[in-house]
């Protein structure tokens, strides 16, 4: 059972135009989000995250929107840039300001390519 | 600033063989992770420690064993090897245990099982 879902495996935006990625779950006891960056041949890198008393958090070009009451989550980035083409993994966690790590519970991720 | 290093990057094994991952982190946190990721699945959590000299399992802990004698080692075994257990694992280590604190990952070491 999924608690964490991409359902779009990949996206392809042209450089310069918005690229937003989507994640819902399905666990009413998630409180905390995160999104990692991935790129190949390298490890997941934190990019941004959002509380569950916020419905938006922003950090230069990205900007992460969440919608609890429809369990959705959505990073923007505007603009999109070449550099940006990675994997993208949505992660959540139980509890606020107490969720432990290792309750970490990841999606399978989001390959964007951005396109010059 | 190295980081989080994980030893080796590839690895073959064949079906029964036993390895041993390493991860080495310099940012003198106290806990570490190991992850596998496999296609079409999100990273799993295997095992992590909360501190020197402890273990817990993880979400998928079957088949391995994990030993943190060293504040900034973490090391993974796989005793016996098998294909189920051809993967990309990560490890990751945090200052903190909760939302404060997000992971820093290793760049993965790619194992795969005759």
């Amino acid at each position: 059972d999924q608690q964490v879902k991409q359902n779009s495996p990949s996206l392809s935006v042209q450089e310069g135009r918005i690229s937003i990625l989507n994640c819902d779950y399905t666990n009413s006891m998630f409180d905390y989000f995160l999104w990692y960056k991935k790129y190949p041949a390298e490890g997941p890198t934190f990019l941004i995250s959002i509380s569950s008393i916020k419905d938006k958090n922003e950090d230069g070009r990205f900007t992460v929107f969440l919608n609890k009451s429809a369990k959705h989550l959505s990073l923007h980035i505007v603009p999109s840039q070449p550099g940006d083409s990675a994997v993208y993994f949505c992660a959540a966690l139980p509890g606020v300001g107490g969720g432990s790590n290792y309750k970490l519970t990841f999606g399978k991720g989001t390959l964007l390519t951005v396109n010059p | 600033n190295a980081g989080v290093t994980q030893t080796p990057k590839f690895r073959v094994l064949k079906t029964g063989q036993s390895m041993t991952l390493l991860c080495a982190q310099d940012m003198n946190h106290e806990y570490m992770y190991w992850y596998r990721q496999d296609p079409g699945m999100g990273l799993r959590l295997i095992h992590y420690s909360v501190g020197e000299g402890t273990t817990a399992k993880g979400e998928v802990p079957d088949g391995y064993n994990v030993s943190r004698l060293k504040k900034q080692n973490f090391l993974l075994g796989l005793e016996s090897a098998a294909p189920s257990q051809t993967s990309v694992y990560f490890c990751a280590s945090s200052y903190f245990f909760d939302t404060s604190s997000p992971l820093h990952f290793g760049n993965g070491t790619r194992l795969t099982v005759t």
